[in-house]
């Protein structure tokens, strides 16, 4: 069946770039999007990226897209302790199992 | 806006209760959506609605019915709770395909 997949951890020291991907397997989606998890709360949407863009910049997040190897990733940039949540990527209704980023000072 | 309310935030029920959970949106978006968030599990799709009227099923239906009757509400009805149904509960809304916003939660114990 259809599925999104992403690794469940990463950790990076603060000032570090961050990156985490994801892989789906439908390939119909019109948009792809990052969504942020803070402890406790719901998801608020982080960025998404038009299915026929290769990249999306949004001031410190960087969305990649290789449509052919159907691979996602977003990339943080200075990665900051207020950056740690768990990361979710999604297609539609799809959700990945999120990836939890700890960001050590 | 208040955006996707959900209540109640926590609920304790003991097993072969039923209850409702209760989810509105004031967005005017025509689509609503139940996941149920399980750790390492993400988030899993119970039931969605693409329109006031229409009701459908997601990856996880089992144990749950809903009904859309108003474009504001989407209520999720437990029907005879199990332990297996603790879990974080999520409802969200969205304009067709488009990207979803979310509810703060309702954090579900079966006991």
């Amino acid at each position: 069946g259809e599925d999104v997949e992403q690794s469940l951890f990463l950790s990076v020291r603060e000032g570090d770039s961050s990156v985490i991907n994801c892989t789906y397997t439908d390939s119909s989606s019109t948009y792809l999007y990052w969504y942020k998890q803070e402890p406790g709360a719901g998801l608020q949407l982080l960025t998404y990226i038009f299915s026929n863009m290769d990249m999306k910049q949004d001031q410190r997040l960087t969305v990649l897209l290789n449509k052919k190897d159907k691979h996602l990733s977003l990339r943080i940039a200075d990665t900051q302790t207020g950056d740690s949540a768990i990361y979710f990527c999604a297609e539609s209704r799809r959700f990945g199992a999120g990836t939890r980023l700890t960001v050590k000072p | 806006n208040a955006g996707v309310t959900q209540t109640p935030k926590f609920q304790v029920l003991k097993t072969g209760q039923s209850m409702t959970l209760q989810c509105a949106q004031d967005m005017n978006h025509n689509s609503m959506y139940w996941y149920r968030q399980d750790p390492g599990m993400g988030l899993r799709l119970i039931y969605y609605s693409a329109s006031e009227g229409t009701t459908d099923k997601g990856e996880v239906p089992n144990g749950y019915n809903v009904s859309r009757s108003t474009t504001e509400d989407f209520p999720l009805r437990l029907l005879s709770a199990a332990p297996s149904q603790t879990s974080v509960y999520f409802c969200a809304s969205s304009y067709t395909q488009g990207k979803q916003y979310f509810g703060p939660g309702t954090r579900l114990t079966v006991t």
